[in-house]
């Protein structure tokens, strides 16, 4: 079985760029879920979806970030204007219920410039 | 300060040892769930352990449940060089609803040849 899959694996780019991350969950995971993890924060949840619909998005720490699941087998994280602090790698996970374990995907890794 | 906060933040032992990690939380939980994560990689679960369960196990890992103090330990025995990685875990509140889980700051485990 595929797991969640997250594109790309890295990302260079400098700051002002507009940055797009892209996932794709297990197929029949009604929970989609998009973490920040830097060494000075840890793992942080930035927003949570259940049936493609936004649930909790105070996580998300700027009006910079927006993230979209316009269907159950993709999201993306966006962030416009990047800037340095952005930097970090970015996780999607995905999980079938809100209870149950998630399976995260590989991450993007972020480096603004 | 935040919830799931795990102990200690680094652990350096010798092959063949066992490694106890330990996590503390603040609010009741539905179930915690231990992860590892091994270096430029996404999170995996491990186990689950359900507010009603005070012990599990599966093959070298044992998982033990206190919620009156509100704390689990993991378990590692007869630890091995690929056990090297970050172990993390993880509450899922107990109040229903929309509230989201929470990964604690992770113990970084060395397992040295």
């Amino acid at each position: 079985d595929a797991g969640v899959i997250q594109s790309p694996r890295h990302e260079v780019t400098e700051m002002g760029q507009e940055v797009t991350l892209r996932c794709k969950p297990i197929s029949g995971h009604d929970y989609l879920f998009w973490y920040r993890q830097t060494m000075m924060r840890g793992l942080e949840l930035l927003i949570y979806f259940n049936n493609n619909v936004p649930i909790d998005d105070s996580g998300m720490p700027e009006d910079r970030f927006s993230a979209k699941m316009p269907n159950a087998s993709f999201s993306t994280l966006k962030i416009q204007p990047s800037e340095p602090r952005d930097s970090a790698v970015y996780f999607c996970a995905s999980s079938w219920g809100r209870e149950q374990p998630q399976h995260f995907g590989d991450g993007t890794r972020l480096s603004i410039l | 300060s935040q919830q799931g906060e795990e102990d200690p933040q680094a652990l350096s032992i010798q092959e063949g040892e066992n490694a106890t990690m330990n996590c503390s939380y603040k609010t009741s939980i539905n179930n915690l769930q231990w992860y590892r994560q091994n270096s430029g990689r996404g999170l995996v679960h491990l186990i689950l352990i359900r507010s009603n369960e005070r012990e599990k196990h599966s093959g070298r890992l044992r998982v033990t449940l206190d919620t009156s103090k509100k704390s689990s330990s993991l378990l590692i025995t007869a630890s091995r060089a690929a056990d090297t990685a970050s172990y993390f875990c993880a509450t899922v509140p107990n109040s229903g609803g929309y509230q989201k889980v929470t990964f604690g700051t992770g113990t970084k485990l060395q397992v040295i040849p």
